[in-house]
Order: structure tokens, then C-alpha cells, then sequence
């Protein structure tokens, strides 16, 4: 099983700040199916990013994921008011999706 | 407007069982890969099991194999998970999670809290 490790565990920004997460897999991700969410508090999670860099219908240009193998970025480029939250990225292999342990982003 | 709505949470003891179902509007199921998701208060989210377009195909979650079955009635719409043997390691908010056409999982329902406590 694929084990994904997220970094870091909190980011403390303040608003208009650029924002990068990073998402590290124990083993290649083949064709690269690693997606990012976005959860609030008391909200179900919210696809982002699909296949590591494809934004999802309606997400903004700020959001922007890159990466390819076993090490995958998440970039808000500006961050705005309504950004802070946890976002958790996840792969997909033979039949077994994982996610990683999540990394919150709070207001500085 | 894809829409999916969960119903069959609550309290369950030790041991007990428990079906979730989750009915769909705006969206085809028979189309589509489905997902259960859970996630413990405060913690982390967990995927549980999965299955595919027409049911033929299912995986689980080393820790809920054995004891869970994901089914669907694409006539109704509707995904189930059948949850037996329940342990109070269980307890979560469960949500039923649409697979996308690239593996990211595009919709999710608003979940409902299992509690597994005598």
C-alpha cells in the first residue's frame, strides 16, 4: 500500500501570501493519480486537483498542483480569506485509493 | 445538480449492525465508480471501499474487510454499505463519494455520524 506523508503539518500564513503544501508517496504513483481536497470545518472535503495538476470544474487559477512520481506539490498562488482549511491529497493504484494525513492552513 | 443523500446512521452497539444508503439525483450511478469515505472527528479522512459501474467489481480497507459489503440497485439509484460486526474503532462520519473519470472522487454527500458505543 501506498503510504503518503504530507509537510508540513501546519502552514501559518497571512491573507495574499502564496501557500505550498507538499505531498511525498512511499512508492511511484503510476499515471500519476494523485488528487488534492480541500475541507472546512463541518463541511465534506472538496475536490481541487485531479491527476495531480487538473483543476476541477469551478476551482479558481490561484489553486495549481504539479509533481510526477512519488513527490507532488499543491500552490495557492494568493491566499484569500476563504482558503483556510485542510487539505489532504490521495492517490489511486490497482484499486486502492489512500489519502495523507492531512495539512491545515490557518491565518497567521 | 448531482445530489446525494444519506440515510441509515445512528447509534450502534459493539457487535451490532448497521446499512447505509445513499440515493442519487442529477447523476447516472450505473455510469460511475462509487466510494465510501469515513473520517473520525478531528482526524483524518480513511477510504473504505469501493465499487465499480455496475457492482461486478468491489474492494475494502484492510480494517473493514470481511465485515463491510458496498452494494448498489442501480434501478433505485441507490449505493448501500452494509456494515457488520461493528467495533467502537468504527465510529466516524461516513460519506458516500462519487468516483470522477480520472480517479479524484468529484462528489460528496454530507456524510452521517455512526457511533459505535454499548
Amino acid at each position: 500500500e501506498i503510504v503518503l506523508t504530507q509537510s508540513p503539518g501546519t502552514l501559518s500564513l497571512s491573507p495574499g501570501e502564496r501557500a505550498t503544501l507538499s505531498c511525498r508517496a512511499s512508492q511511484s504513483i503510476s499515471g500519476n493519480y494523485l488528487a488534492w481536497y480541500q475541507q472546512k470545518p463541518g463541511q465534506a472535503p472538496r475536490l481541487l486537483i485531479s491527476v495531480a495538476s487538473n483543476r476541477a470544474t469551478d476551482i479558481p487559477d490561484r489553486f495549481s498542483g504539479s509533481g510526477s512520481g512519488t513527490d507532488f506539490t499543491l500552490t495557492i498562488s494568493r491566499l484569500e480569506p476563504e482558503d483556510f482549511a485542510v487539505y489532504y491529497c490521495q492517490q489511486y493504484g490497482s484499486l486502492v485509493w489512500t489519502f495523507g494525513q492531512g495539512t491545515k492552513v490557518e491565518i497567521k | 445538480e448531482v445530489e446525494l443523500v444519506e440515510s441509515g446512521g445512528g447509534v450502534v452497539q459493539p457487535g451490532g449492525s448497521l446499512k447505509l444508503s445513499c440515493a442519487a439525483s442529477g447523476v447516472t450511478l450505473s455510469r460511475y465508480w462509487m466510494h465510501w469515505v469515513r473520517q473520525v472527528p478531528g482526524k483524518g479522512l480513511v477510504w473504505v471501499s469501493f465499487g465499480n459501474s455496475d457492482g461486478s467489481s468491489t474492494n475494502y480497507a484492510d480494517s473493514v474487510r470481511g465485515r463491510f459489503t458496498i452494494s448498489r440497485d442501480n434501478a433505485k439509484n441507490t449505493l448501500y454499505l452494509q456494515m457488520n460486526s461493528l467495533r467502537a474503532e468504527d465510529t466516524a462520519v461516513y460519506y458516500c463519494v462519487k468516483g470522477g473519470a480520472d480517479g479524484g472522487f468529484d462528489y460528496w454527500d454530507q456524510g452521517t455520524l455512526v457511533p459505535v458505543s454499548s
